[in-house]
């Protein structure tokens, strides 16, 4: 099955700062790659989602590109808010099995 | 619309016990599933539905059933609670032919003694 790993599980940039949250994943098949994000006692929100023949989305200030040949995709947030910290999830999929999630990135935003 | 609803929000069991997690959505969306997550572990899939009358087995289904008689609901049954299902378990629901969740319900918490 699908497997992904996702990079840093901790992350803490001054406000006003970017920050970026990688994923790799496993299976060539995969065509799909969401995002998620998860504030505290809430279920997660998907934010942005890319599909696999596209190569960059943007959403004002937040970004995903997707590297097919290298198997990665990452999200890039811009101009970094304190309400967008929060625990932000990568998954990948679209097939009949669905998505596999990435274990969760814990973005803290420092005033 | 309400989106995805999910009840009870908190829940304890007794090893053994049995219960049903219920799960709504008012979008029409024909796909449905049932996530658990676990500190560290990110989101699992347990089982899911791409239709009315059609389910299937997700990556850790062993120990829970679902049914889908209507396009609405999709509730979740823990046959004979364990220990290791105590989680926060979320459903989730899609359309426009994609097999993932795109609105998620907030939570149930369950504990298992």
């Amino acid at each position: 099955g699908e497997n992904v790993e996702q990079h840093p599980s901790t992350l803490s940039v001054q406000e006003g700062d970017s920050a970026v949250i990688k994923c790799t994943y496993s299976d060539s098949a995969s065509n799909y790659f969401p995002w998620y994000k998860q504030e505290l006692g809430k279920g997660p929100q998907l934010i942005i989602d890319i599909r696999s023949n596209v190569g960059e989305k943007k959403d004002q200030r937040i970004a995903v590109t997707l590297n097919k040949t290298a198997k990665h995709f990452s999200l890039h947030i811009t101009e970094t808010q304190p309400e967008d910290s929060a625990v932000y999830f990568c998954a990948c999929g679209g097939g009949a099995d669905g998505l596999t999630f990435g274990k969760g990135t814990h973005l803290i935003i420092q005033p | 619309n309400a989106g995805v609803t999910q009840t009870p929000k908190f829940q304890v069991l007794k090893t053994g016990q049995s219960m049903t997690l219920q799960c709504a959505q008012d979008m029409n969306h024909e796909y449905m599933s049932w996530y658990r997550q676990d500190p560290g572990m990110g989101l699992r899939l347990i089982h899911y539905s791409v239709g009315a009358g059609i389910t299937d087995q997700g990556e850790v289904p062993n120990g829970y059933n679902v049914s889908r008689s209507t396009t609405e609901d999709f509730p979740l049954r823990l046959l004979s609670a364990a220990p290791s299902q105590t989680s926060v378990y979320f459903c989730a629901s899609s359309s426009g032919g994609v097999r993932g969740p795109k609105y998620f319900g907030p939570g149930t918490r369950l504990t298992v003694t």
